[in-house]
């Protein structure tokens, strides 16, 4: 089946450590994005790539890395200068005919212990 | 610089009532997309809608239906007759042209409980 997959479903990072959430598609699609969602908020940009080696910062970048070295992974490293990181990472793709829609994965749910 | 508002934080009904989720935006570009995404209990976020800036056509599907008004920057969403399966939240958004890559800017989100 053709889609979006991010792993683990749930996470847990303690003070000081870097943690890598993982998104792989299957669809094809030259876009990537990573989005942030806290409680009872909508969606904030992190990170997103137009193509393989090519990624630009969003809204909220800070304590955030990313790297694009397929066009099917864009891996999202957490890094301990993220102070808040408690929160639930969206991954999309979008590609193709309909290049502006985008579609999400199932979500990482990131806790700090 | 752009920005979406879902003014109904939650919103209760009862089965086999109809519901409007409203959806005011911003922006300054003359060419933009506007959308809505359903999220359910699970956490993804399930594409519903897709409308282009040149195209005001009312559309339907099913139970759903969205009105498009540029006149008054809307894009609204009604379920007709709802289920308790439309319990979720819901996301309007609009899109900002980037290269080959489409920045997304979500509203907050009006959650949705449909009672039996």
């Amino acid at each position: 089946d053709g889609g979006i997959t991010q792993s683990p479903k749930y996470l847990f990072r303690k003070e000081g450590q870097n943690v890598t959430l993982s998104c792989e598609q299957n669809l094809n699609h030259d876009a990537m994005y990573w989005y942030r969602q806290d409680p009872g908020q909508g969606l904030r940009l992190i990170y997103y790539s137009q193509i393989v080696n090519d990624f630009q910062k969003g809204d909220i970048a800070e304590g955030y890395s990313v790297s694009r070295e397929k066009k099917e992974s864009f891996p999202l490293t957490v890094t301990s200068a993220q102070k808040n990181p408690t929160a639930f990472y969206l991954c999309a793709s979008s590609g193709g005919q309909a290049r502006e829609t985008q579609y999400f994965g199932p979500g990482t749910r990131l806790l700090v212990l | 610089a752009q920005k979406v508002t879902q003014a109904q934080t939650e919103i209760s009904v009862v089965e086999k009532e109809d519901v409007t989720l409203d959806c005011v935006y911003e922006t300054r570009d003359t060419t933009y997309y506007l959308f809505w995404y359903k999220q359910p209990p699970s956490g993804e976020l399930v594409f519903l809608i897709r409308r282009n800036s040149f195209d005001e056509q009312n559309e339907i599907s099913g139970r759903y239906s969205w009105n498009f008004q540029k006149s008054t920057s809307s894009f609204n969403f009604t379920i007709t007759a709802s289920q308790v399966v439309d319990s979720a939240v819901y996301f309007c958004a609009l899109s900002e042209p980037s290269g080959s890559a489409r920045q997304l800017t979500f509203g907050s989100g009006t959650q949705l409980t449909v009672l039996p």
